[in-house]
């Protein structure tokens, strides 16, 4: 069974370009969240999405920042007119209901020149 | 808010050396608590579901306890491949809000 599937692994962006970052979960999940981590920090909630629907996106900065999730295919997550501050790690995770485990992907890591 | 504290930072253990590493939280609504281990440069990889005080989880040689305001996990007779960030979690509704996580080195 293939786990959550991310990609790119490495993302290397000029500041001012868009990151486009895609996250397939795992199979039967219709659950995906989005968390970041900073350097030296914990991982923090971004975005919960279920099938064409954002449930909640309270800790998604509200400006660059978007998250869709759509009938066919992966979720994306695009940070538009990228900053230096947005170097991240960023991990999705899907589960097949919002009570069980979330299980991660291996993440971006997004590098801004 | 959601306040999850886990301790020490890190620890350094010999090879069957056990330890404890502690998880202590505040939430409004748990509706569970999570143990995850990461290795460097890979994702959260899930451990233990814990949802009431008093419950116990164990695999292999790491068992996970529950109280009504901390989690313990026990690591017993630890080998080097057991060396990585362990993560506690708390459910609330639908988020996770994470520890910073104690790096476990284990050594030969």
């Amino acid at each position: 069974n293939a786990g959550v599937m991310q990609n790119p692994r490495h993302l290397v962006r000029r500041r001012g370009q868009e990151a486009r970052l895609r996250c397939s979960p795992m199979k039967g999940h219709s659950h995906v969240y989005w968390y970041r981590q900073l350097p030296e920090e914990g991982l923090k909630f971004m975005v919960y999405l279920q099938k064409e629907n954002i449930i909640d996106e309270s800790g998604m900065p509200k400006e660059r920042f978007s998250a869709e999730f759509p009938k066919e295919g992966p979720s994306i997550l695009r940070i538009q007119q990228v900053v230096r501050g947005d170097s991240a790690a960023y991990f999705c995770a899907s589960s097949p209901t919002r009570d069980q485990p979330q299980h991660f992907g291996d993440g971006t890591r997004l590098s801004i020149l | 808010e959601d306040q999850v504290t886990q301790s020490p930072e890190a620890l350094r253990l010999q090879e069957g050396e056990s330890s404890s590493l502690n998880c202590s939280y505040t939430v409004s609504g748990l509706r569970g608590l999570f143990w995850y281990r990461q290795d460097p440069g890979k994702g959260p990889e899930f451990l233990f579901t814990l949802y009431s005080a008093g419950e116990e989880k164990e695999k292999e040689r790491l068992k996970a306890t529950l109280t009504k305001k901390e989690s313990f996990l026990h690591i017993t007779a630890p080998k080097p491949e057991d060396s990585a960030t362990y993560l506690c979690a708390v459910l609330n509704d639908y988020k996770l809000s994470f520890g910073a996580g104690t790096t476990v080195t284990v050594r030969a």
